[in-house]
């Protein structure tokens, strides 16, 4: 089926450890984004990636990258993961030929002990 | 700064009855307004989006407004199921793409 799919969808880290998120999206869409979801927070930015090749911090960027690696594929890196980076994090893209509505993954579950 | 709010924050219906979700946002100036669908530990699922230049936009027993002037959008559920218990949140896109989240609305149809 056509849409967005990320990987792992669920993962355990140490503090400290580094792991990549990956994402891609297969309805050739220009922009794709990060978000996380937490408990009493809702949904916050945290970089997004206008087209290929460009990418913009959101909201909470602290303690993240990105790569847009080409247009299907925009992942997310923890470098040194903290506790407070238990979330779980969603890809998303969308399309101005579309009206810019967004087209989620399935998210990713991440717990840093 | 825009925010959006979302009320009531948790719902609580007897199957069959049709009801009204509400979303409001400070800011007039959006280019689209989505409501999602969430189901407990799962991801969003996109059920309508409303364009700036649109008052509402219909699919089955579904039923989006908008009012721009006021700041409003309301999800309109016709005849509830118990399938329909999950999270509903709505999103404004401001442009800059920036979309700003509501917090949700959880419903709850009982059989």
């Amino acid at each position: 089926n056509a849409g967005v799919t990320q990987t792992p969808k669920f993962q355990v880290l140490k503090t400290g450890q580094s792991m990549t998120l990956q994402c891609a999206q297969d309805m050739n869409h220009n922009s794709m984004y990060w978000y996380r979801q937490d408990p009493g927070m809702g949904l916050r930015l945290i970089y997004y990636s206008a087209s290929e090749g460009t990418t913009d911090k959101g909201e909470v960027p602290n303690g993240y990258n990105v790569s847009r690696l080409n247009k299907r594929e925009f992942s997310l890196r923890l470098e040194s993961a903290a506790p407070s980076q238990t979330s779980v994090y969603f890809c998303a893209s969308s399309e101005p030929g579309q009206g810019w509505g967004y087209t989620f993954g399935s998210g990713t579950r991440l717990t840093v002990v | 700064k825009q925010e959006v709010t979302q009320i009531p924050a948790a719902l609580s219906v007897p199957e069959g009855e049709n009801l009204v979700l509400n979303c409001s946002f400070t800011d007039s100036a959006i280019y689209n307004l989505q409501w999602f669908r969430q189901d407990p530990g799962k991801g969003l699922t996109s059920l309508l989006l409303i364009q700036s230049s649109q008052r509402e936009q219909t699919s089955g027993r579904l039923n989006a407004s908008l009012d721009k002037s006021s700041g409003r959008s309301t999800l309109y559920i016709a005849a509830s199921q118990p399938g329909d218990s999950a999270t509903y949140l709505c999103a404004v896109l401001t442009g800059g793409f920036k979309t700003i989240f509501g917090a949700g609305t959880r419903l709850f149809v009982k059989a």
